[in-house]
């Protein structure tokens, strides 16, 4: 079946880049997709990337895509201590309608 | 407001007493689906419904039953609770896959625990 992968946990300061890497298997990813969950909130999502783009910017996410190596990743430019939240990165496949994938989510902390 | 609405959003129980958790959308969207969220495993499916009275086993889906009669609404049902079921639970719903991007709508979860 499909797997995703994230690191745990990163943390940056305030006012640094982020960069939150993803792992997947499933080479028929059509879109992926990075949610953020507040504490004590629901996923929201935050940005998506189809899988024939490279990259997408969206004022301060940067989303890269490594099709060859299966590999995406969310740059947050400009950390703020309100970017402190879990991240996690999902796919869907073609096979499954609907379904998405989540990985273990990376936990981002923002120091002052 | 568009929304999923879930119920209770806490809950503490004992082993063996069924319970439901009750979930809602208002986006008339024909897919929903239950994750459970443990620390150190992300989410996992346990059932999903592409719509009216169709429903499938996601993942996880041990010791859950989901029951889709309206298309609105998609309960979890723990007929039999066990403390393994202590977890993060989140109803979500999108509309079916190939429509737009396929984002899913969250709802804030329900954290059950069974002692």
């Amino acid at each position: 079946g499909e797997d995703v992968e994230q690191s745990l946990f990163l943390s940056v300061r305030e006012g640094d880049s982020s960069v939150i890497n993803c792992t997947y298997t499933d080479s028929s990813s059509t879109y992926l997709y990075w949610y953020k969950q507040e504490p004590g909130a629901g996923l929201q999502l935050l940005t998506y990337i189809f899988s024939n783009m490279d990259m997408k910017q969206d004022q301060r996410l940067t989303v890269l895509l490594n099709k060859k190596d299966k590999h995406l990743s969310l740059r947050i430019a400009d950390t703020q201590t309100g970017d402190s939240a879990i991240y996690f990165c999902a796919e869907r496949d073609t096979g499954t309608a609907s379904k998405l994938t989540f990985g273990t989510g990376t936990r981002l902390q923002v120091t002052l | 407001e568009a929304q999923v609405t879930q119920n209770p959003r806490y809950l503490i129980t004992v082993t063996g007493k069924k319970l439901t958790v009750t979930c809602s959308q208002n986006m008339n969207h024909e897919y929903m689906s239950w994750y459970r969220q443990d620390p150190g495993l992300g989410l996992r499916q346990i059932y999903y419904s592409m719509n009216v009275e169709v429903t499938d086993k996601g993942d996880v889906p041990e010791g859950y039953k989901v029951s889709r009669k309206e298309k609105r609404n998609f309960p979890l049902i723990l007929e039999s609770p066990s403390p393994n079921q202590t977890s993060l639970y989140f109803c979500a719903s999108s509309l079916p896959g190939g429509r737009l991007t396929g984002e899913l709508f969250f709802g804030e979860g329900s954290r059950l625990t069974v002692l």
